[in-house]
This record gives structure tokens, sequence and C-alpha cells, in this order.
């Protein structure tokens, strides 16, 4: 079983959608999370960093933690055609950073 | 505040031959991962130095390596190339702990022929 789960999508949506994006992880000593935003042929750009389980909040984007199921998602409000990109999720803990396959979005004007 | 800096941005590079990235982490930051990311495999974790101290390894051959230097530079290289060594190479930069957050610089594209 693979340490995190992550659709690979691509995942189409009209501009204004809401996104969901969603990873599964196994390994209960993670215990801080990040969402990255990947666009083609550049680094991984960190969007949000969180602990606790429940909601953080970041202008458009929520991420949202729930450690109980081992679930955590990424929602973009109001989509925009330069938010498609691919999206990775990295659990982190106990000196481990492990990555999402990564889920590619496409959002359409 | 300057990111996190990789040299070079691009590379070609034949079979057998021998290579050396760098990253320059962000001012401060003590830890640099780096990771090898293929479209097959996403992003594959490598090693990680702090404080000139490998920390952590992944699961790759001897043939990779790396180092760190006191100003947490920090250098990887790949011996013998094998066509299956292209890829992105990334490297990240961290204050710390294993628990902050890790800032990824632009990458190295590696094309081994």
């Amino acid at each position: 079983q693979k340490e995190v789960e992550q659709d690979p999508g691509p995942l189409s949506v009209p501009e204004g959608a809401i996104v969901s994006l969603n990873c599964t992880y196994s390994n209960s000593a993670f215990q801080y999370f990040m969402w990255y935003r990947q666009y083609s042929r550049k680094g991984p750009e960190l969007l949000m960093y969180t602990y606790s389980s429940g909601n953080k909040e970041d202008g458009r984007f929520t991420a949202q933690v729930d450690k109980s199921s081992k679930y955590i998602s990424l929602f973009i409000r109001d989509s925009q055609p330069s938010d498609s990109a691919t999206y990775l999720c990295a659990p982190t803990g106990f000196q481990k950073l492990v990555f999402g396959t990564g889920t590619r979005l496409l959002v359409s004007p | 505040k300057a990111g996190v800096t990789q040299t070079p941005r691009y590379l070609i590079k034949t079979r057998g031959q021998q290579v050396t990235l760098s990253c320059s982490p962000i001012s401060g930051h003590r830890s640099v991962s780096w990771y090898q990311q293929t479209p097959g495999q996403g992003l594959q974790f490598l090693f990680e130095y702090f404080s000139e101290t490998q920390r952590n390894k992944g699961n790759f051959p001897g043939r990779f390596s790396g180092r760190q230097f006191s100003n947490s530079r920090s250098e990887m290289n790949v011996s013998t190339l094998e066509l299956g060594d292209s890829a992105l190479y990334l490297c990240a930069s961290r204050v710390g702990g294993t628990d902050t957050e890790a800032f990824f610089g632009q990458g190295t594209r590696l094309t081994v022929v």
C-alpha cells in the first residue's frame, strides 16, 4: 500500500467552479500536511501548510484535514484558468516527507 | 529574500558519464532534501542533509550521492549515468525540523542520451 494516494486526474472544470482535490494517507505518524502547486516544467510551489484537523483558509484556497480518517483535501473556490496545474499533497512527520503523485487540474475559460 | 537556487537548469549528458547538481537553500535554512521527479514515478525522495550530515536516505542505488557544505549549499552527484536517470531533480529547503515547510527550487532537468 502506498503511503499517500492521490487521484492523478486529469480533473477538468469550467472557470468559476469549486474544485475539490483529495488525498488519503496510511501512516498515522504524519502530523503536518502541505499542498503544493506545480506548473509544467517548474518546481512545486508551497500553497498551504497545516497541522491540526479542521480547516485552514487562505484566499480562494481551503485545506481540510481529518486525521481520524487520514484524509486531506484542498478546495479551490472561483477557479481560474491560471489554477491549471498539478496539485501535490505532502504529509510529513517523524522525519519523513512524502508526496502524492499529484492531481492534474484543468480549468477551462 | 532569495528563494532556492538550483544550477544548472538544464543538462544533457551521455550514458556512463557523471554529473553534479548544485542547490543553494534559502538563507538561514539548514536542511536540504533532493528529489527525483519523473512522469511515471512522481516525486521520489533521494536524501536529506542537515548541518552537513545526511539525515535521511531514500531507496536509490549508490550511484546517487550528495553532500552539504558548511554554508548549507548542497551538491548531488550521479555517477555512471543511465538513460533512466533522465528526470527533473528538485531540491527542497527547510529551516531545520522535518515538520517545517519545504520550499522547492525550479529544478535541474537532466537528459541522458
